[in-house]
């Protein structure tokens, strides 16, 4: 059971250039979370879903889009990336109960972004 | 946007202490609080899930508690092993937050040592 899936793990960029990072989950749920988590600042929430077709910012969204086209995949795109989001990203998902916030969230890998 | 914390930032013990460590939050329209195990180089798992004042769970040797009307809730760790060794995150929810998912504390490093 794959569970929740990143690609890439690893990606180095040069600054301007653009990418989108993959997450897709087989667990049918409809809640897709992007966190990106750097030293001393814990994960910190950039995009969120809360359903196929929908998506919301969060506490740290500039510079970041995101699509959710099919219930199981949730994209991060950097358009323009930046040495300022040079981080290690994570896709989360969980049920929908209680809107997401009382079932556990489940993590994928991380994929380690660096940005030159 | 929630203002969790935890503390301490980090910790090391010996093996086979005890320790707990803390997580506070907002009082007010509390939501959920979650707790999640997060080794190094692996993607954090959940530990509990709690929702009402006065929760406490456990699994093996960790357990943890709730107090929703002061804000606060303890992980414990009993006899600690290295291989306990991990960032322990909390996450809080508020109801006013509408469908604003959790806000993660910068979770508590702990290191065990044998």
């Amino acid at each position: 059971n794959a569970g929740v899936t990143q690609t890439p793990k690893f990606r180095v960029l040069k600054t301007g250039q653009s990418m989108t990072l993959l997450c897709a989950q087989d667990m049918n749920h409809e809640y897709m979370y992007w966190y990106r988590q750097d030293p001393g600042m814990g994960l910190r929430l950039i995009h969120y879903s809360v359903g196929e077709g929908t998506t919301a910012k969060g506490e740290v969204p500039d510079g970041y889009n995101v699509s959710r086209l099919k219930k199981q995949n949730f994209l991060l795109g950097l358009e323009s990336a930046a040495p300022s989001q040079t981080s290690v990203y994570f896709c989360a998902s969980s049920y929908s109960m209680g809107q997401g916030r009382n079932t556990e969230a489940f993590f994928g890998q991380g994929t380690r972004l660096t940005v030159v | 946007i929630l203002n969790v914390e935890q503390s301490p930032q980090s910790l090391h013990v010996q093996e086979g202490d005890s320790t707990n460590f803390t997580c506070s939050f907002p009082s007010s329209n509390f939501y959920a609080l979650h707790w999640y195990r997060w080794e190094t180089a692996k993607s954090p798992e959940a530990l509990f899930v709690m929702t009402l004042n006065g929760d406490e769970k456990k699994k093996g040797r960790i357990s943890a508690t709730l107090n929703t009307k002061e804000g606060y809730s303890y992980l414990y760790i009993k006899g600690s092993q290295p291989e306990d060794s991990a960032t322990y995150l909390c996450a809080s929810a508020d109801r006013n937050s509408g469908n604003t998912p959790l806000v993660f504390g910068k979770g508590t490093r702990l290191s065990v040592i044998a």
